[in-house]
């Protein structure tokens, strides 16, 4: 069965590096996400992205982050200089069509020092 | 803004036993899709069961089952002959139809545990 996969699985930084976090979508999919989820907090939306764009961000989505999808398979979360509160598990998405389920990878942890 | 409750932070189960995890959500929108994620220890999310809000089935997922109750905005899981593997962190979600809406809300989980 397709699924979506992430790489690293854990990725430690100094505060203030640069990081990128990249996502595998299942291969027939449109849409893109990415969520984080701070450590014994609830999963929270950052941004999606479809047909080369981001179609939605939260607030969380600031100057900082960016995503991309480099070529026909990969989508990147990029974190421009970290800071200690970026400290998470960070999920990528992806998604037939707008309406369909979205399914998740298995995470990349986060932690900045 | 949409916002999704799990009132118990922790419940545990027998192996073999029902057990029944709660969510409600308050929502203006009529037409919406409703989810149940499980995370196991190895963090990764999974779906369990889904639910479109225009359906009045309720839906069924093996030994997993929902109780959607549209007028009270409530949508719980059930889980029938719990299993030791069905110990994980389960999210209750939602998402509204429609529109140039994507992204899922969550609730703040609840953790089941599973007892031999």
């Amino acid at each position: 069965e397709p699924e979506v996969t992430q790489t690293p699985s854990h990725q430690v930084t100094q505060m203030g590096q640069e990081v990128i976090l990249r996502c595998v979508p299942i291969s027939n999919h449109l849409y893109f996400y990415w969520y984080r989820q701070i450590l014994g907090q609830k999963v929270e939306f950052l941004v999606s992205f479809y047909n080369n764009e981001i179609s939605e961000k939260s607030e969380i989505f600031d100057d900082q982050f960016s995503v991309e999808r480099p070529d026909g398979s990969n989508f990147t979360l990029k974190i421009r200089s970290t800071k200690l509160e970026d400290s998470a598990m960070y999920f990528c998405a992806s998604s037939e069509g707008i309406q369909e389920t979205q399914y998740f990878g298995p995470g990349t942890r986060l932690l900045v020092l | 803004a949409q916002t999704v409750t799990q009132s118990q932070p922790e419940m545990s189960v027998q192996e073999a036993e029902t057990v029944t995890l709660s969510c409600t959500y308050d929502t203006s929108e009529s037409d919406y899709y409703l989810f149940w994620y499980k995370q196991p220890p190895s963090r990764q999310m999974i779906l369990v069961i889904r639910q479109e809000a225009y359906k009045q089935q309720n839906a069924t997922e093996n030994r997993f089952s929902v109780n959607f109750q549209k007028a009270a905005k409530s949508f719980s899981l059930k889980i029938s002959d719990s299993q030791l593997g069905d110990a994980a962190m389960y999210f209750c979600a939602y998402r509204p139809m429609g529109g140039s809406n994507y992204k899922l809300t969550f609730g703040k989980g609840t953790l089941l545990t599973v007892n031999p």
